[in-house]
């Protein structure tokens, strides 16, 4: 049972250019997170999403970002018109339903780096 | 808001030897939940311990084990017989029951263990 799947693992854009980093979530799992990791920093919260819905997305910069969840397929996080402030690790978590004690589990991270 | 601090940016060990992390966090809620997370090289991250607030028998998992001071809000994690495997950033997170999914993180320990 593959875990969750992210991918680019790495990817490179000049400013002003776009990002998109893709999330497949484990088997099974209808529930998506999005966290940014800064340099030398935790994890900040950015969106979570159901399928075709999103539930939270206060983390989220208000301009330039949007995270989708469809019917079918991986979620996207795109970023538009990136800045060097952009570089950083961008990790998706999955988890099978929402509630107490469900488990979230985390993908292996997408670096971005803004040159 | 909550919050999560860890004091700690760095901490050492000898193989073999115990060593705790600390972590405070400020919320006014009464039912919530903790987390431990590591994040080794690889940067993956992996759930190491979780609390459930309302429980006060401490978690144990194998030679992790937590401190859980509901008043104080603290929750300090425990590591018996460290090994070299255990070297890692170590995250605590905190997460609100029920609502919205998201966990909040503390910027982390760095753990490293000394043959």
């Amino acid at each position: 049972n593959a875990g969750v799947m992210q991918n680019p693992r790495h990817l490179v854009r000049r400013r002003g250019q776009e990002a998109r980093l893709r999330c497949s979530p484990m088997k099974g799992h209808s529930h998506v997170y999005w966290y940014r990791q800064l340099p030398e920093e935790g994890l900040k919260f950015m969106v979570y999403l159901q399928k075709e819905n999103i539930i939270d997305e206060s983390g989220m910069p208000k301009e330039r970002f949007s995270a989708e969840f469809p019917k079918e397929g991986p979620s996207i996080l795109r970023i538009q018109q990136v800045v060097r402030g952009d570089s950083a690790a961008y990790f998706c978590a999955s988890s099978v339903t929402s509630g107490d004690w469900n488990t979230i589990y985390f993908g292996e991270g997408s670096w971005l780096t803004v040159v | 808001a909550q919050t999560v601090t860890q004091s700690q940016p760095e901490m050492s060990v000898q193989e073999a030897e115990t060593v705790t992390l600390s972590c405070t966090y400020d919320t006014s809620e009464s039912d919530y939940y903790l987390f431990w997370y590591k994040q080794p090289p690889s940067r993956q991250m992996i759930l190491v311990i979780r609390q459930e607030a309302y429980k006060q028998q401490n978690a144990t998992e194998n030679r992790f084990s937590v401190n859980f001071q509901k008043a104080a809000k603290s929750f300090s994690l425990k590591i018996s017989d460290s090994q070299l495997g255990d070297a890692a950033m170590y995250f605590c997170a905190y997460r609100t029951q029920g609502g919205s999914e998201k966990l909040v993180f503390g910027k982390g320990t760095k753990l490293t263990v000394n043959p």
